[in-house]
């Protein structure tokens, strides 16, 4: 079964640190874009990070940039998202996400196909 | 940054009911458009892929056109499982992945 599974999660203060893992089972990890995805309560969903196969790209929504770094490592099937300087703002469920590329019409397409069941972190005092 | 909006933010419908949600794009984003679905408490589910095509094992119920700025998602035939919050997403651009602020289908 393809899977991923979120952990890390939990409650920190504001300055804090925190760092999320995901497992993947059930495909091939290294040949995927993997991707954190965020959403704080009640509200929608925001994409935070993408990494490449390889962790040779990293990308980064604007709000996080100098304070998450992503990584991944393709021998134990895991991606991470290490998390600095947390704000009140940061709190939200965080998903990890398979990033698909599909092909139709001759063009290629990414897509968030596989989701894990996200982990609450919570920033506060 | 491209910026995606959606319309209605909510909609209450009855059950076997056609279900019409609209995204918009700040810009052309080609095809390049996703949906998902998400249930509360639950992660989100890929829809439609490259604004038109069914992922695989979603009901056929579901639909998806548009090109450019302009996309729909469908439900032909409303069913209880499909009350949820929907949410676009454009892959046109690599950075960021922007999501439109989602579209709640609640009972009528």
């Amino acid at each position: 079964e393809v899977q991923l599974v979120e952990s890390g999660g939990g409650l920190v203060q504001p300055g804090g640190s925190l760092r999320l893992s995901c497992a993947a089972s059930g495909f091939t990890f290294s040949s995927y874009w993997m991707s954190w995805v965020r959403q704080a309560p009640g509200k929608g969903l925001e994409w935070v990070a993408n990494i490449k196969q390889d962790g040779s790209e990293k990308y980064y929504v604007d709000s996080v940039k100098g304070r998450f770094t992503i990584s991944r490592d393709n021998a134990k099937n895991s991606l991470y998202l290490q998390m600095n300087s947390l704000r009140a703002e940061d709190t939200a469920v965080y998903y990890c996400a398979r990033v698909g590329l599909y092909y139709y019409d001759s063009s290629g397409y990414y897509a968030f196909d596989i989701w894990g069941q996200g982990t609450m972190v919570t920033v506060s005092s | 940054d491209i910026q995606m909006t959606q319309s209605p933010s909510s909609l209450s419908a009855s059950v076997g009911d056609r279900v019409t949600i609209t995204c918009r794009a700040s810009q052309s984003i080609s095809s390049y458009l996703n949906w998902y679905q998400q249930k509360p408490g639950k992660a989100p589910k890929l829809l439609i892929y490259a604004a038109s095509s069914l992922q695989s094992g979603v009901p056929s119920r579901f639909s998806g056109s548009g090109s450019g700025t302009d996309f729909t998602l469908t439900i032909s035939s409303l069913q209880p499982e499909d009350f949820a919050t929907y949410y676009c997403q454009q892959s046109y651009s690599t950075l960021p992945f922007t999501f439109g602020p989602g579209t709640k289908v609640d009972i009528k």
